[in-house]
């Protein structure tokens, strides 16, 4: 069954520290893999996509991830976390020919000044 | 935990018809909803947010007279897409946000593909 597991309910870092919200998915077929981000009280905003590439997916607000095949993992990352990374980040990922978006249960990031 | 059921997963219409799509949260109340669309390749596109008992919040560039969405109960929100035509050809997820778990759940989206 293809399925998308993040593993922490909760992320807390200091500002300035790096991060990293993990993500590990099962699904048959080449991946697509999606990082999306929601601020309070606002719709999800897409911050980086895996088709297929470089491994390393660079993306918006100075985010990026790792498409590691052996790991069947998509961990998103930040060198310097910002107070306003604050918010919940959702994986998701779409194998081969299906349509279907399977979504993580969501990792909320906390920052703390 | 918090399930959404969109129904259906795949629809293909002849142009001119209209299509409803379904979103229910399924074992919690969804005060706002929110409808997505993706092209092949694409990220997700916020369309509208959908808040019951109230008008719909569309994104600049919906067409609200083309896909009314209505979210009359807590539980129910709908995606119309009236007089479809093959540029209407999308996958469209919806989510609802559970207040009480701070938390926002997806259905597992629609493909609609317009002849």
């Amino acid at each position: 069954a293809q399925s998308v597991a993040q593993p922490e309910d909760q992320v807390n870092v200091a500002e300035g520290n790096p991060l990293t919200v993990k993500c590990t998915y099962s699904v048959s077929g080449n991946p697509y893999l999606f990082w999306y981000v929601q601020y309070p009280n606002r719709g999800l905003q897409f911050l980086l996509k895996y088709i297929t590439g470089d491994n390393l997916v660079k993306g918006s607000y100075g985010f990026e991830a790792e498409f590691n095949k052996s790991q069947t993992s998509f961990h998103l990352k930040k060198p310097s976390a910002l107070v306003s990374d604050s918010a919940l980040y959702f994986c998701a990922v779409r194998g081969g020919s299906n349509y279907q978006l399977i979504w993580g249960a969501g990792t909320k990031l906390i920052i703390k000044p | 935990g918090a399930v959404v059921s969109q129904h259906p997963s795949w629809v293909i219409c002849k142009s001119g018809t209209s299509v409803k799509i379904e979103c229910r949260s399924l074992d919690f109340q969804a005060t706002t909803m929110f409808w997505y669309r993706q092209f092949p390749k694409q990220s997700l596109m916020l369309m509208a947010t959908s808040n019951e008992g109230s008008k719909a919040t569309y994104e600049q560039g919906v067409e609200k007279d083309k896909f009314l969405i209505n979210h009359a109960s807590l539980t129910l929100s709908t995606l119309t897409v009236t007089s479809a035509h093959p540029e209407d050809s999308s996958f469209y997820i919806c989510s609802a946000r559970d207040l009480g778990a701070e938390k926002l759940f997806f259905g597992s989206g629609t493909q609609l593909s317009v002849l």
